[in-house]
Protein backbone atom coordinates (compact mmCIF):
# COMPACT_ATOMS: atom_id res chain seq x y z
CA UNK A 1 0.00 0.00 0.00
CA UNK A 2 1.46 3.65 -0.65
CA UNK A 3 1.95 5.67 2.29
CA UNK A 4 1.88 9.06 2.81
CA UNK A 5 3.40 11.11 -0.32
CA UNK A 6 4.76 14.23 0.12
CA UNK A 7 6.30 16.55 -2.70
CA UNK A 8 8.68 18.19 -3.06
CA UNK A 9 11.23 16.17 -1.09
CA UNK A 10 13.73 19.16 -1.34
CA UNK A 11 13.10 22.87 -2.00
CA UNK A 12 15.51 25.51 -1.87
CA UNK A 13 14.42 29.18 -2.68
CA UNK A 14 14.65 33.10 -2.40
CA UNK A 15 13.36 34.89 0.59
CA UNK A 16 10.08 36.30 -0.58
CA UNK A 17 8.96 33.59 -2.86
CA UNK A 18 5.81 31.31 -2.66
CA UNK A 19 6.28 28.26 -1.32
CA UNK A 20 3.64 25.39 -2.20
CA UNK A 21 4.04 21.71 -0.32
CA UNK A 22 1.82 19.20 -1.52
CA UNK A 23 0.43 16.11 0.22
CA UNK A 24 -1.80 12.92 -0.92
CA UNK A 25 -3.16 10.88 2.08
CA UNK A 26 -3.27 7.10 2.34
CA UNK A 27 -6.49 6.55 0.85
CA UNK A 28 -9.04 6.12 2.88
CA UNK A 29 -7.88 8.19 6.12
CA UNK A 30 -9.87 11.05 6.99
CA UNK A 31 -7.86 13.18 8.82
CA UNK A 32 -4.77 14.94 8.07
CA UNK A 33 -2.12 17.08 9.78
CA UNK A 34 0.26 19.14 9.27
CA UNK A 35 3.75 19.88 11.30
CA UNK A 36 6.66 21.39 11.52
CA UNK A 37 9.81 20.26 12.74
CA UNK A 38 13.11 22.10 13.57
CA UNK A 39 15.86 21.54 15.96
CA UNK A 40 15.32 24.08 18.48
CA UNK A 41 11.46 23.49 18.54
CA UNK A 42 10.69 19.93 17.30
CA UNK A 43 7.62 18.69 15.86
CA UNK A 44 4.94 21.20 15.74
CA UNK A 45 1.60 20.45 14.66
CA UNK A 46 0.50 23.54 12.09
CA UNK A 47 -3.31 22.93 11.44
CA UNK A 48 -5.65 19.45 11.35
CA UNK A 49 -7.97 18.74 8.94
CA UNK A 50 -11.02 16.07 9.44
CA UNK A 51 -13.04 14.71 6.58
CA UNK A 52 -11.46 17.53 4.50
CA UNK A 53 -12.84 20.63 6.76
CA UNK A 54 -9.56 22.23 9.30
CA UNK A 55 -10.64 21.74 12.26
CA UNK A 56 -7.68 23.56 14.05
CA UNK A 57 -5.33 26.07 12.56
CA UNK A 58 -4.47 27.42 15.65
CA UNK A 59 -0.57 26.23 15.07
CA UNK A 60 -0.12 28.19 11.69
CA UNK A 61 2.58 30.58 12.66
CA UNK A 62 1.06 33.80 11.09
CA UNK A 63 -0.99 35.00 7.87
CA UNK A 64 1.69 33.94 5.44
CA UNK A 65 0.61 30.23 5.74
CA UNK A 66 -2.06 28.75 4.74
CA UNK A 67 -3.67 24.81 4.46
CA UNK A 68 -6.47 24.15 1.27
CA UNK A 69 -7.74 20.36 1.39
CA UNK A 70 -9.82 20.54 -1.90
CA UNK A 71 -10.71 16.84 -1.72
CA UNK A 72 -9.92 13.46 0.31
CA UNK A 73 -6.91 12.90 -1.86
CA UNK A 74 -5.00 16.21 -1.59
CA UNK A 75 -3.77 18.99 0.95
CA UNK A 76 -1.42 21.50 -0.21
CA UNK A 77 0.67 23.81 2.41
CA UNK A 78 1.44 27.61 1.10
CA UNK A 79 3.69 30.18 2.78
CA UNK A 80 3.84 33.36 0.94
CA UNK A 81 6.02 35.36 1.63
CA UNK A 82 8.30 32.95 2.66
CA UNK A 83 10.82 34.30 4.83
CA UNK A 84 14.66 32.38 6.08
CA UNK A 85 13.06 31.72 9.73
CA UNK A 86 10.50 29.22 7.63
CA UNK A 87 13.00 27.00 7.20
CA UNK A 88 12.35 23.66 8.14
CA UNK A 89 11.17 20.05 7.69
CA UNK A 90 7.14 19.65 6.70
CA UNK A 91 5.58 16.32 7.33
CA UNK A 92 2.08 15.63 6.34
CA UNK A 93 0.60 12.73 8.42
CA UNK A 94 -3.24 11.28 8.26
CA UNK A 95 -4.93 8.90 10.09
CA UNK A 96 -8.48 6.88 9.85
CA UNK A 97 -9.74 8.59 12.94
CA UNK A 98 -12.14 11.04 13.64
CA UNK A 99 -12.93 13.33 16.29
CA UNK A 100 -14.06 11.15 18.96
CA UNK A 101 -13.07 8.11 16.88
CA UNK A 102 -10.84 5.16 18.56
CA UNK A 103 -7.46 5.07 18.47
CA UNK A 104 -5.12 5.04 15.72
CA UNK A 105 -1.89 5.97 15.05
CA UNK A 106 -0.98 8.83 12.17
CA UNK A 107 1.08 7.64 9.14
CA UNK A 108 3.74 11.05 8.10
CA UNK A 109 4.87 11.30 4.66
CA UNK A 110 9.21 11.46 4.33
CA UNK A 111 8.16 15.66 4.64
CA UNK A 112 9.68 18.35 2.58
CA UNK A 113 13.24 19.81 3.51
CA UNK A 114 12.24 23.60 2.78
CA UNK A 115 15.47 26.36 2.93
CA UNK A 116 14.66 30.14 2.40
CA UNK A 117 17.79 31.64 1.29
CA UNK B 1 -0.49 22.16 29.96
CA UNK B 2 1.04 18.80 29.18
CA UNK B 3 4.76 17.87 28.66
CA UNK B 4 6.73 14.95 27.69
CA UNK B 5 10.01 14.36 28.30
CA UNK B 6 12.82 11.60 27.34
CA UNK B 7 15.75 11.54 28.85
CA UNK B 8 18.42 10.37 27.82
CA UNK B 9 18.61 12.71 24.91
CA UNK B 10 20.94 10.15 23.44
CA UNK B 11 22.09 6.50 23.98
CA UNK B 12 24.63 4.56 22.46
CA UNK B 13 25.26 0.72 23.46
CA UNK B 14 27.11 -2.28 21.52
CA UNK B 15 24.52 -4.57 19.30
CA UNK B 16 22.99 -7.25 21.19
CA UNK B 17 22.12 -5.52 24.34
CA UNK B 18 18.58 -5.03 25.93
CA UNK B 19 18.04 -1.29 26.22
CA UNK B 20 15.26 0.81 27.73
CA UNK B 21 14.04 4.34 26.61
CA UNK B 22 12.65 6.50 28.93
CA UNK B 23 9.47 9.04 28.40
CA UNK B 24 7.42 11.30 31.19
CA UNK B 25 4.65 13.25 31.07
CA UNK B 26 3.05 15.33 33.64
CA UNK B 27 -0.79 15.00 33.07
CA UNK B 28 -2.23 11.70 33.49
CA UNK B 29 -5.25 12.41 31.69
CA UNK B 30 -4.36 10.62 28.73
CA UNK B 31 -6.27 8.65 25.66
CA UNK B 32 -2.54 7.06 24.80
CA UNK B 33 0.95 6.97 24.41
CA UNK B 34 2.51 6.58 21.50
CA UNK B 35 6.14 5.51 20.01
CA UNK B 36 7.82 6.02 17.09
CA UNK B 37 11.35 5.91 15.16
CA UNK B 38 12.62 8.81 12.55
CA UNK B 39 15.18 7.39 10.56
CA UNK B 40 17.45 10.47 9.11
CA UNK B 41 15.70 12.22 5.93
CA UNK B 42 12.67 10.37 6.81
CA UNK B 43 9.12 10.57 8.08
CA UNK B 44 8.15 9.35 11.55
CA UNK B 45 6.58 5.42 11.60
CA UNK B 46 4.39 3.99 14.51
CA UNK B 47 5.96 1.46 16.50
CA UNK B 48 3.43 0.86 19.63
CA UNK B 49 0.22 2.67 20.63
CA UNK B 50 -0.91 2.11 24.23
CA UNK B 51 -4.40 2.75 25.05
CA UNK B 52 -4.84 4.48 28.38
CA UNK B 53 -6.53 1.30 29.32
CA UNK B 54 -3.71 -0.78 28.69
CA UNK B 55 -0.79 -1.25 30.53
CA UNK B 56 1.44 -2.83 27.46
CA UNK B 57 2.28 -3.73 23.92
CA UNK B 58 4.64 -5.59 22.12
CA UNK B 59 6.05 -5.59 18.45
CA UNK B 60 8.62 -8.24 17.99
CA UNK B 61 11.75 -6.75 19.69
CA UNK B 62 10.01 -3.91 21.13
CA UNK B 63 7.89 -3.98 24.56
CA UNK B 64 6.28 -0.50 25.76
CA UNK B 65 4.62 -0.19 28.92
CA UNK B 66 2.39 2.72 30.40
CA UNK B 67 2.09 3.71 33.98
CA UNK B 68 -0.20 6.56 34.47
CA UNK B 69 -0.55 7.09 37.67
CA UNK B 70 3.40 7.84 37.86
CA UNK B 71 3.31 9.24 34.19
CA UNK B 72 5.36 7.11 32.37
CA UNK B 73 6.28 4.67 29.92
CA UNK B 74 9.14 2.96 28.14
CA UNK B 75 10.18 1.12 25.33
CA UNK B 76 12.06 -2.05 25.75
CA UNK B 77 14.32 -2.71 23.35
CA UNK B 78 15.67 -6.30 23.23
CA UNK B 79 18.79 -8.13 21.59
CA UNK B 80 19.72 -4.36 19.75
CA UNK B 81 20.43 -4.64 16.49
CA UNK B 82 22.41 -1.82 14.13
CA UNK B 83 19.41 -0.99 12.28
CA UNK B 84 17.77 -0.26 15.28
CA UNK B 85 19.54 3.48 15.26
CA UNK B 86 17.27 5.79 14.62
CA UNK B 87 15.79 8.42 17.16
CA UNK B 88 12.76 7.28 19.15
CA UNK B 89 10.09 10.01 20.03
CA UNK B 90 6.92 9.62 22.48
CA UNK B 91 3.83 11.23 22.05
CA UNK B 92 0.58 11.38 24.72
CA UNK B 93 -2.74 12.35 23.16
CA UNK B 94 -5.12 13.96 25.20
CA UNK B 95 -8.32 15.43 25.59
CA UNK B 96 -8.38 16.63 21.70
CA UNK B 97 -8.25 12.99 20.54
CA UNK B 98 -5.90 14.55 17.66
CA UNK B 99 -3.42 16.54 19.51
CA UNK B 100 -0.37 14.78 20.09
CA UNK B 101 2.55 16.44 22.82
CA UNK B 102 5.29 15.37 21.94
CA UNK B 103 8.89 14.56 23.38
CA UNK B 104 11.99 16.17 22.03
CA UNK B 105 13.41 12.32 21.39
CA UNK B 106 16.16 9.75 22.26
CA UNK B 107 18.91 9.35 19.50
CA UNK B 108 19.90 5.79 19.69
CA UNK B 109 23.25 4.25 18.09
CA UNK B 110 23.91 0.52 18.26
CA UNK B 111 27.20 0.09 17.60
CA UNK B 112 27.88 -3.34 15.85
Amino acid sequence: DAGVIQSPRHEVTEMGQEVTLRCKPISGHNSLFWYRQTMMRGLELLIYFNNNVPIDDSGMPEDRFSAKMPNASFSTLKIQPSEPRDSAVYFCASSPMGTGGINQPQHFGDGTRLSIL
Amino acid sequence: KQEVTQIPAALSVPEGENLVLNCSFTDSAIYNLQWFRQDPGKGLTSLLLIQSSQREQTSGRLNASLDKSSGRSTLYIAASQPGDSATYLCAVEGDSNYQLIWGAGTKLIIKP
